[in-house]
């Protein structure tokens, strides 16, 4: 298909490492991005990563890319209530961002 | 820089009625791209822009639609006549097109159609 896709939500106990993931569908993609939305917010990069690295970190944050399989996750470690938010997936296809449908991830305490 | 600027913050407004929704981009950027997000359908594209002129509008629902970006720093997006089905939050992000295309996103317009 034609979508980014990823799981819409994700429970995860606070401390723990979360992790999200998404396929995407275009191999020829330079770029892929994982946004933050928070609450009555717009959407703000997190990060990204150029698709000739299989790893990015960046403090809290790891992302995976798997070219093969056009799989990307994103690893939260320690995860705090202030990560509460729905993280999109994308990747860049011509002019254009194509963005999943967001998983929300929520917290336990 | 302040960001993606947009404005009204919030909208409300009576089926039939006029809308219109403004962004400023952030300077030096020279793609701009509008989003509505609702719940059932997510994030779609609406339309974008580079150097001011429209390249792609398949993403606009319907000839209710319309949107301009008259310079570099300013953009709009119309809808006439609003219908109930229109409330959504809009968004509009700017890129540089610099290789990475990563875009930068204003708070959104929150419309609601009475």
């Amino acid at each position: 298909g034609e979508d980014v896709e990823q799981s819409l939500f994700l429970s995860v106990r606070e401390g723990d490492s979360s992790v999200i993931n998404c396929t995407y569908t275009d191999s020829s993609s330079t770029y892929l991005y994982w946004y933050k939305q928070e609450p009555g917010a717009g959407l703000q990069l997190l990060t990204y990563i150029f698709s000739n690295m299989d790893m990015k970190q960046d403090q809290r944050l790891t992302v995976l890319l798997n070219k093969k399989d056009k799989h990307l996750s994103l690893r939260i470690a320690d995860t705090q209530t202030g990560d509460s938010a729905i993280y999109f997936c994308a990747e860049n296809r011509d002019d254009k961002i194509i963005f999943g449908k967001g998983t929300r991830l929520h917290i336990l305490p | 820089d302040a960001g993606v600027i947009q404005s009204p913050r919030h909208e409300v407004t009576e089926m039939g009625q006029e809308v219109t929704l403004r962004c400023k981009p952030i300077s030096g950027h020279d793609y701009l791209f509008w989003y509505r997000q609702t719940m059932m359908r997510g994030l779609e594209l609406l339309i974008y822009f580079n150097n001011n002129v429209p390249i792609d509008d398949s993403g606009m629902p319907e000839d209710r639609f319309s949107a301009k970006m008259p310079n570099a720093s300013f953009s709009t997006l119309k809808i006439q006549p609003s219908e109930p089905r229109d409330s959504a939050v809009y968004f509009c992000a700017s890129g540089g097109g610099g290789g990475d295309e990563t875009q930068y996103f204003g708070p959104g317009t929150r419309l609601l159609v009475l």
